[in-house]
């Protein structure tokens, strides 16, 4: 099936640093998404991004669709302590009955203040 | 408020012994979708449901059921849950295919 390799898989950086992360994968996909999760919490969504090439941003998140559109990137300017959770890419491929979001397997961000 | 909300949140149960953790919507949303998360191996899809009466398995579907009678709720079904079901679950729902996911805050589940 479909796999996303998500790097890192986890971070510590310094409050006031710039994050960034990415997911690649063997697969064409016609959606990106990039969701938090904080503990005890499910994934909240951050960025979709529906076009290759399309760059897009949500304050200090920006997330790219990658050109192949079998990869994403997503930074974080300026981290402040709460941006610490985990991280996923999710891909989306159209057609079929199955609406299934496919999973990177999460990076793990944590700041220092 | 729009969200999604699993019952119950934790749960502890013996091998054998049927459960069901109830999954409800308030958003009139088609999809639905049930996912596993487990350490190292991230979030796998159960089961899925496109509308009303209308279910499909996902990935991991072995030792589940679900069913879809009404629009917002998408029950969760072990018959004889075993401990290699021991996870947490999430249920999910979305009105458009790629509109990404809405998910509940999860169900801890442990079988002994």
């Amino acid at each position: 099936g479909q796999q996303l390799n998500q790097s890192p898989q986890s971070m510590f950086i310094q409050e006031g640093e710039d994050v960034s992360m990415n997911c690649t994968s063997s697969s064409i996909f016609n959606t990106w998404l990039w969701y938090k999760q904080d503990p005890g919490e499910g994934p909240v969504l951050l960025i979709a991004l529906y076009k290759a090439g399309e760059l897009t941003s949500n304050g200090r998140l920006t997330a790219q669709f990658g050109i192949t559109r079998k990869d994403s990137f997503l930074n974080i300017s300026a981290s402040i302590p709460s941006d610490v959770g985990i991280y996923f890419c999710a891909g989306l491929v159209s057609g079929g009955s199955n609406y299934k979001l496919t999973f990177g397997k999460g990076t793990l961000l944590t700041v220092n203040p | 408020e729009a969200q999604v909300t699993q019952n119950p949140r934790y749960l502890i149960t013996v091998t054998g012994k049927k459960l069901t953790v109830t999954c409800s919507q308030n958003m009139n949303h088609e999809y639905m979708s049930w996912y596993r998360q487990d350490p190292g191996l991230g979030l796998r899809q159960i089961y899925y449901s496109m509308n009303v009466e209308v279910t499909d398995k996902g990935d991991v579907p072995e030792g589940y059921k679900v069913s879809r009678k009404e629009k917002r709720n998408f029950p969760l079904i072990l018959e004889s849950p075993s401990p290699n079901q021991t996870s947490l679950y999430f249920c999910a729902s979305s009105f458009y295919r790629g509109n990404g996911y809405t998910f509940g805050s999860g169900t801890r589940l442990t079988v002994v």
